[in-house]
């Protein structure tokens, strides 16, 4: 069955970091790719998407980019704040067959003044 | 607004005591689902509806139910909880099956 696999943590960087969150997955068929984050307390929201291969989703100062022959969609910031502490989720979604979206495990970003 | 709303926030239960966990959405969205999230474990998919009258199993649907019976609205049913239950428990909407999902705030659900 579809899988996704991202990098444990937690991640604890300095404010204005460079971040990288690494994930990749394996799917049957041709998923649509997904980041959500998860603040304190909050539910799941989604932070970016991609489609198809090549395409780059991007929010906030994110980014990742749908990358099909290394099946990969690593989640990118150039400068982390502080308000960036949240838990990140990769996440896949085919369009036949079962409604079963696929998650990592989830990712604790952590960052300090 | 936008919203998928569940309810209640935080419930504290006995075992064996039936109870029930709203969702509601306002989107209009075909696709609803109900996750529950544990530590190291991530997200899994309870169960999950693609229609009106139309449910499936999730990946760990055993002690639960749902019904679809209007569009909007999408319960979560544990008939006799168990402490093994204890858990964040999302639900979730979606205009099609590769769509982005849009989640409640979530019911932190304890069965002692």
């Amino acid at each position: 069955g579809d899988s996704v696999t991202q990098m444990e943590g937690p991640v604890t960087l300095s404010e204005e970091a460079f971040l990288t969150i690494n994930c990749t997955y394996t799917a049957t068929g041709y998923p649509s790719l997904f980041w959500y984050v998860q603040y304190p307390g909050e539910g799941l929201q989604l932070l970016l998407k991609a489609t198809k291969a090549d395409d780059k989703g991007s929010n906030k100062g994110f980014e990742a980019t749908y990358r099909k022959e290394t099946t990969s969609f690593h989640l990118e910031k150039g400068s982390v704040q502080v308000s960036d502490s949240a838990v990140y989720f990769c996440a896949l979604a085919t369009s036949g067959g079962s409604y079963i979206p696929t998650f990592g495990r989830g990712t604790s970003l952590i960052v300090h003044p | 607004e936008a919203q998928v709303t569940q309810n209640p926030r935080y419930l504290i239960t006995v075992t064996g005591k039936k109870l029930t966990v709203t969702c509601s959405q306002n989107m209009n969205h075909e696709y609803m689902s109900w996750y529950r999230q544990d530590p190291g474990l991530g997200l899994r998919q309870i169960y999950y509806s693609m229609n009106v009258e139309v449910t499936d199993k999730g990946d760990v649907p055993e002690g639960y139910k749902v019904s679809r019976k209007e569009k909007r609205n999408f319960p979560l049913i544990l008939e006799s909880p168990s402490p093994n239950q204890t858990s964040l428990y999302f639900c979730a909407s979606s205009f099609m099956a590769d769509s982005p999902l849009h989640f409640g705030n979530g019911t932190r659900l304890t069965v002692t």
